[in-house]
């Protein structure tokens, strides 16, 4: 199957800062990549859909000044964490597909731990 | 808001049985995916089956749809230790995945 990449794997920063986290896809064009956030032994929550060329969608109760999503070519999505706070510690996993409609490839996922 | 919800939430089972999971949602799909995640890891696609379609066979797996019942099932036959993994149902609504909590799997050998 196709191939989607993530870059930190892990990332530890200080309460305040802001991290930022690729999503790349490596096998195919991507117009639209989605981003989720999972907490332990808890479920994948949609966060937002990135859309090449155009302003991130971002679901309900999901803040976009927080959660900055860029999608400036069609193999690389960015979420970055701004102003971090020990309540976004969590594992944050992308995922693209040939079609929104079609099955989605994951990355293996960052996990975030903010001090 | 949560689309898909499995049950049941953890399944314990021996190698060499048939482990069925299933999954329930709450408005109309394009289609339903199941993926299965190994501890800390993303997630790998299993099987996509269609509004229209109603049974679908990968290997091991069997996937059935009951779009009048809003439900869908997971049937992995012959169970290995190495299926040991949450496995989790995701509706396609409007091109979007909505996960379910999904079903913890364990496979003692």
């Amino acid at each position: 199957g196709a191939v989607v990449s993530q870059h930190p794997s892990r990332v530890i920063c200080k309460s305040g800062t802001s991290v930022k986290i690729e999503c790349r896809s490596l096998d195919f064009q991507a117009t639209t990549m989605f981003w989720y956030r999972q907490f332990p032994k808890q479920s994948l929550m949609l966060m937002a859909t990135s859309n090449e060329g155009s302003k991130a969608t971002y679901e309900q109760g999901v803040e976009k000044d927080k959660f900055l999503i860029n999608h400036a070519s069609l193999t690389l999505s960015t979420l970055t964490v701004t102003s971090a706070h020990p309540e976004d510690s969590s594992f944050y996993i992308c995922s693209s597909g040939q079609g929104v409609f079609d099955e989605q490839y994951f990355g293996p996922g960052t996990r975030l731990t903010v001090t | 808001s949560q689309q898909g919800e499995e049950d049941p939430q953890a399944l314990s089972i021996q190698e060499g049985e048939n482990a069925t999971m299933n999954c329930s949602y709450k408005t109309s799909i394009n289609n339903l995916q199941w993926y299965r995640q190994n501890s800390g890891r993303g997630l790998v696609h299993l099987i996509l089956i269609r509004s229209n379609e109603r049974e679908k066979h990968s290997g091991r797996l069997r996937v059935t749809l009951d779009t009048s019942k809003k439900s869908s099932s997971l049937l992995i036959t012959a169970s290995r230790a190495a299926d040991t993994a949450s496995y989790f149902c995701a509706p396609n609504q409007g091109g979007k995945l909505i996960f379910g909590q999904g079903t913890e799997l364990s496979v003692k050998p």
